[in-house]
């Protein structure tokens, strides 16, 4: 069974800029979530999705937005791209979001010049 | 809100047991889980205690939690440099409506050396 994957796994960017990060989910599962990892503020959750709806979101500004699609593929956005968005990127997988295991994905590092 | 907390470093000799150590502030927590992640990667679940238990056992890994004292532990035994990385407490917390989030520690990094 493949396991999560994402894409792009690097990505540099302007200022600015608008990007887009996509996440493929585990073949089954339905909920998927995105947490941003920097060295400052470690690891934050930033909103989940299930059956394209998202259910919860983390303290971001709009700028971070996202969305599912009907086979489950997720992608996030971020608008006017700061310095301080430069992280790794973590999408999670799992069957229901209620569950106990949550599988990650590789990540997509973004960097902001 | 939830909080949880790690020690940031760790040194051990390889062969030796390694003790990472976490503390949680979330009175509701379910489940209590560890990830290790290592250079450029993503999170690897390694395992995950049910708030009832005690103790769980899966081959080199023990993870005992005090409920009480909101203190969850990770012991490897027979330490390799292969477990060099970073290892992540985290307590999923529950929104209303039953659906879930993971907060996560800081992190702990282990250096395993010969």
């Amino acid at each position: 069974k493949a396991g999560v994957t994402q894409t792009p796994r690097y990505l540099i960017k302007t200022r600015g800029q608008q990007v887009t990060l996509s996440c493929s989910p585990i073949s089954g599962h339905r909920s998927v979530s995105w947490y941003q990892q920097t060295p400052g503020q470690g690891l934050q959750f930033l909103f989940e999705y299930f059956s394209e709806t998202q259910r919860n979101k983390g303290n971001f500004p709009g700028r971070f937005s996202g969305r599912q699609f009907s086979n489950s593929r997720s992608e996030m956005n971020v608008s006017t791209l700061e310095l301080g968005d430069s992280a790794l990127y973590l999408c999670a997988s799992s069957p229901q979001g209620r569950d106990t295991e949550a599988f990650f994905g590789q990540g997509t590092r973004l960097t902001v010049v | 809100g939830e909080d949880v907390e790690q020690s940031l470093f760790l040194s051990v000799r390889e062969g030796d047991s390694s003790v990472i150590n976490c503390t949680y502030t979330d009175s509701s927590s379910t489940y209590l889980y560890w990830y290790k992640q290592e250079p450029g990667a993503g999170l690897q679940l390694l395992t995950y205690i049910f708030s009832n238990m005690d103790m769980k056992q899966d081959q080199r890994l023990t993870v005992l939690l005090n409920k009480k004292d909101k203190h969850l532990s990770l012991r490897i035994a027979d330490t390799q440099t292969g477990d060099s990385a970073i290892y992540f407490c985290a307590d999923l917390t529950m929104f209303s409506g039953g659906y879930n989030k993971l907060i996560f520690g800081a992190g702990t990094r282990l250096a395993v050396h010969p």
